[in-house]
């Protein structure tokens, strides 16, 4: 089955700084990868996603990547904030339908006023 | 639109009860699916229901099962409970798996 591998684990960056997290899936049929945000005792919350055909996405200060050939995928956060800290999982799954989403093992982000 | 919600919010059972946590999905959602999260395993898919139906499953024993009712609420329940049961049980509903929006979690303590 699908695997998803993240990393850093943990990430500290001073505000202002940018912050990039990777992930690589293994299964190449999957087709859909989005980002969830986690504050401690909060549910994740979907920050941003991006499909296969879609090499590319923005959001204001978010965005993010997807090589298909080498199947990874990246979420790069630009001027970084405090209230930016939290754990950042990646997730990955087929068609969006019924498959279920595949998520990496998390990334913590403080951002260092 | 409201979001999703569960209940009950925390739990607190005995090894070899059952329990049962319930979700409501997103108004216009039809699919939800469970998620168990544990410090050390992180976010693990359980099952997913779309119009009362379970399409897909996760590697979790036969203990843990679930529905879903016509008006999309559904349900999970978990029999014989373990400790190692002990997790943060969340739900997502989304329109069609696409864009999926959790609750915020029934934090389940077997004692």
């Amino acid at each position: 089955g699908e695997n998803v591998e993240q990393h850093p684990s943990t990430l500290s960056v001073q505000e202002g700084d940018s912050a990039v997290i990777k992930c690589t899936y293994s299964d190449s049929a999957s087709n859909y990868f989005p980002w969830y945000k986690q504050e401690l005792g909060k549910r994740p919350q979907l920050i941003i996603d991006i499909r296969s055909n879609v090499g590319e996405k923005k959001d204001q200060r978010i965005a993010v990547t997807l090589n298909k050939t080498a199947k990874h995928f990246s979420l790069h956060i630009t001027e970084t904030q405090p209230e930016d800290s939290a754990v950042y999982f990646c997730a990955a799954s087929k068609q969006g339908g019924s498959e279920k989403l595949v998520f990496g093992k998390g990334t913590k982000l403080t951002v260092n006023p | 639109k409201a979001g999703v919600t569960q209940t009950p919010r925390y739990l607190i059972k005995t090894r070899g009860q059952q329990v049962t946590l319930s979700c409501s999905p997103i108004s216009g959602h039809r699919s939800v699916s469970w998620y168990q999260q544990t410090p050390g395993q992180g976010l693990q898919f359980l099952f997913e229901y779309f119009s009362e139906t379970q399409r897909n499953k996760g590697n979790f024993p036969g203990r843990f099962s679930g529905r879903q009712f016509s008006n999309s609420r559904s349900e999970m329940n978990v029999s014989t409970l373990e400790l190692g049961d002990s997790a943060l049980y969340l739900c997502a509903s989304s329109v069609l798996g696409y864009e999926q929006y959790f609750g915020p979690g029934t934090r389940l303590t077997v004692t």
